[in-house]
């Protein structure tokens, strides 16, 4: 079955500290990933995307990720976490072609002045 | 460029009422694609059209269509409305093209009393 798994619920970080967000995916075909944020009364907006490549890709706002294709992972990382950056952040996979994504259910990130 | 737009933003039905939600993509824009977001099932794909076709459909009741027009606008309806259709409902705009760019919306939030 096609899913996305994202374990953590909820994180909190303090400014300045580093950040990682967790996401799993099962998926059958070649995947494409993306990771979003969502901040309150708004849509959601990518980070970045991955599709075949380099499996370090670099996204907006200081964001990257890592595709590991061996543990089906997507994890995003930021180094310093700014306060602007508490949102809920999804995981999605889809394929080429289409834009049936599956979505995670998000981790919202609560940043500690 | 003006981004996706949706109307109305907010929306209170009842029961068994219908309802037609509205987005109009970013101008060029020809994919369309909607998705449901709720608290328990998170974001979850609705359909997709793109060149007044729809390319793609998720795993929704009949009481769920839509349909695009000749300038990319699309419209979605739920007819037979249930208390669990309740939710925000985004949309998503893009160009069609193999980057898969697709920029949301801020939503319909839709309450069904």
């Amino acid at each position: 079955a096609q899913s996305v798994t994202q374990p953590d619920i909820h994180i909190t970080v303090s400014e300045g500290a580093s950040l990682e967000l967790r996401c799993n995916y099962s998926y059958g075909a070649t995947p494409y990933l993306f990771w979003y944020v969502q901040s309150p009364g708004q849509g959601l907006q990518l980070l970045l995307k991955y599709f075949s490549g380099d499996t370090l890709v670099q996204g907006i706002k200081g964001f990257e990720a890592e595709f590991k294709r061996s543990q089906s992972s997507f994890n995003l990382r930021k180094p310093s976490v700014h306060w602007s950056d508490a949102a809920e952040y999804f995981c999605a996979v889809g394929a080429a072609g289409t834009y049936k994504y599956i979505f995670g259910t998000g981790t919202r990130l609560k940043v500690l002045a | 460029k003006a981004g996706v737009t949706q109307t109305p933003r907010y929306l209170i039905k009842t029961r068994g009422q219908q309802v037609t939600l509205s987005c109009s993509p970013i101008s060029g824009h020809r994919s369309v694609s909607w998705y449901q977001q709720t608290p328990g099932q998170g974001l979850q794909f609705l359909f997709e059209y793109f060149s007044e076709t729809q390319r793609n459909k998720g795993n929704f009741p009949g009481r769920f269509s839509g349909r695009q027009f000749s300038n990319s606008r699309s419209e979605m309806n739920v007819s037979t409305l249930e208390l669990g259709d309740s939710a925000l409902y985004l949309c998503a705009s893009s160009s069609g093209a193999e980057n898969h760019e697709q920029y949301f919306g801020p939503g319909t939030r839709l309450t069904v009393t």
